[in-house]
């Protein structure tokens, strides 16, 4: 089983600042990691899936980069809307697993 | 547009038993595979189960497997999670997703059911 950990836990940042958040797989089975954005009460929404290609309709502060075993997701320009628990996921083999999440605040 | 309604949620004893479904709508079910991934109260994410477009191959997590049986009808574009032997770590919501195939993301999710197991 694939394990990821994200880091940080929490993010707590302010409008207009740039995020940073990491996915660390605990072994490499290709670029099959997706991120997701959820926010309270609501079903997770598809944001970068291949490491790094954004998914349709999501805006382009959101970026996905790396590769192997460590994955990064950058949001360029925090808006207000941004602000939500963010966690990725391998799809590469089963069982498919998540991050535990990194919830991002003001 | 694409929509996943899940129904079925509730409130169960532990042991119990329950059906949650899945309606799909939008799109062309029998193209895509779906999956099943719930939600612990105040949790993050776990994966459930997953079902090929043609629903010759079912994958579970082991933390259901032997308990949860997931099919598909593709004539009524509808997914359903038979659970049996519910446990009290089985309270969640149940999300039903779909993606285009394997090594494919979940790139659209239902709203999700509540499953309640308490006595």
């Amino acid at each position: 089983e694939i394990v990821l950990t994200q880091s940080p836990g929490t993010l707590s940042l302010s409008p207009g600042e740039r995020a940073t958040l990491s996915c660390r797989a605990s072994q490499s089975d290709g670029n099959y990691l997706a991120w997701y954005q959820q926010k309270h009460g609501q079903a997770p929404r598809l944001l970068i899936y291949g490491a790094s290609r954004r998914a349709t309709g999501i805006p382009d502060r959101f970026s996905g980069s790396g590769s192997g075993t460590d994955f990064t997701l950058t949001i360029s320009r925090l808006e207000p809307e941004d602000f939500a628990v963010y966690y990725c996921q391998q799809y590469a083999s089963s069982p498919w697993t998540f991050g535990q999440g990194t919830k991002v605040e003001i | 547009q694409v929509q996943l309604v899940e129904s079925g949620g509730g409130l169960v004893k532990p042991g119990g038993s329950l059906r949650l479904s899945c309606a799909a709508s939008g799109f062309t079910f029998s193209d895509y595979y779906m999956s099943w991934i719930r939600q612990a109260p105040g949790k993050g994410l776990e994966w459930v189960s997953y079902i090929s477009n043609s629903g010759n191959t079912i994958y579970y997590a082991d933390s259901v497997k032997g308990r949860f049986t997931t099919s598909r009808d593709n004539a009524k574009n509808s997914l359903d999670l038979q659970m049996s032997s519910l446990r009290a770590e089985d309270t969640a919501v149940y999300f039903c997703a779909r993606a285009l195939r394997w090594l494919q993301p979940l790139d659209s999710w239902g709203q999700g059911t509540l499953v309640t197991v308490s006595s």
